[in-house]
């Protein structure tokens, strides 16, 4: 069964900096493209970022480029996303999902999501 | 950025009632348009991708179109179950874009 974990989210300060893990089980972690993607309370969803199944490929949101930083160890079947400068409008569920597809494509696992509240 | 532009935002509709919703694109995205089902505090979990294939698990009830850049989903038979927040998403480039959302309810 394919299972997505996120962890580390909590409250932090603005301009502070937060590191969330996605945890993965139940497939072949490392052939498989990987995405964050957030949703503000009560909004809608908003893709954060994507890295490929051998980290080749890395994409940003304009709204989070040059502040986040996601990454992978497949020995460690874990994705990552290393946030800094934090804003309150980063405010949001953050969910790590699988995607099936090359460079892009359809998110078909998520995790149930962590949740980052950025406030002073 | 390409845009998508989902309609309508909420709707009330009784059951075994038929219902569509639709998203556009403000550009070319071939097929690469997926559809997501979200319940309240769960995570989406995907319904269609590639505008009209469905997911292995998702009742025949649901289905996916495209006519140009205009993409629906349509629920038959709407039960209980169906209710929820409906999200298309495109993957054709970066950065993926996600419509708004529509919210389900049944009368």
């Amino acid at each position: 069964e394919v299972q997505l974990v996120e962890s580390g989210g909590g409250l932090v300060q603005p301009g502070r900096s937060l590191k969330l893990s996605c945890l993965a089980s139940g497939f072949t972690f490392s052939n498989y493209g990987m995405n964050w993607i957030r949703q503000a309370p009560g909004k809608g969803l908003e893709w954060v970022a994507s890295i490929s199944s051998s980290s080749s490929y890395i994409y940003y949101a304009d709204t989070v480029k040059g502040r986040f930083t996601i990454s992978r160890d497949n020995a460690k079947n874990t994705l990552y996303l290393q946030m800094t400068s934090l804003r309150s409008e980063d405010t949001a569920l953050y969910y790590c999902a699988r995607h099936r597809g090359w460079r892009s494509g359809y998110f078909d696992f998520w995790g149930p999501g962590t949740m980052v509240t950025v406030s002073s | 950025d390409i845009q998508m532009t989902q309609s309508p935002s909420s709707m009330s509709a009784s059951l075994g009632d038929t219902v569509t919703i639709n998203c556009l694109a403000s550009q070319d995205i071939g097929n690469y348009l997926s559809w997501y089902q979200q319940k309240p505090g769960k995570s989406p979990k995907l319904m269609i991708y590639g505008a009209t294939n469905l997911e292995d698990g998702v009742p025949s009830r649901f289905s996916g179109s495209r006519s140009g850049s205009d993409y629906s989903l349509t629920i038959n038979s709407l039960g209980y179950d169906d209710e929820g927040i409906y999200h298309c998403h495109q993957y054709y480039e970066y950065p993926n874009t996600f419509g708004a959302g529509t919210k389900l309810e049944l009368k």
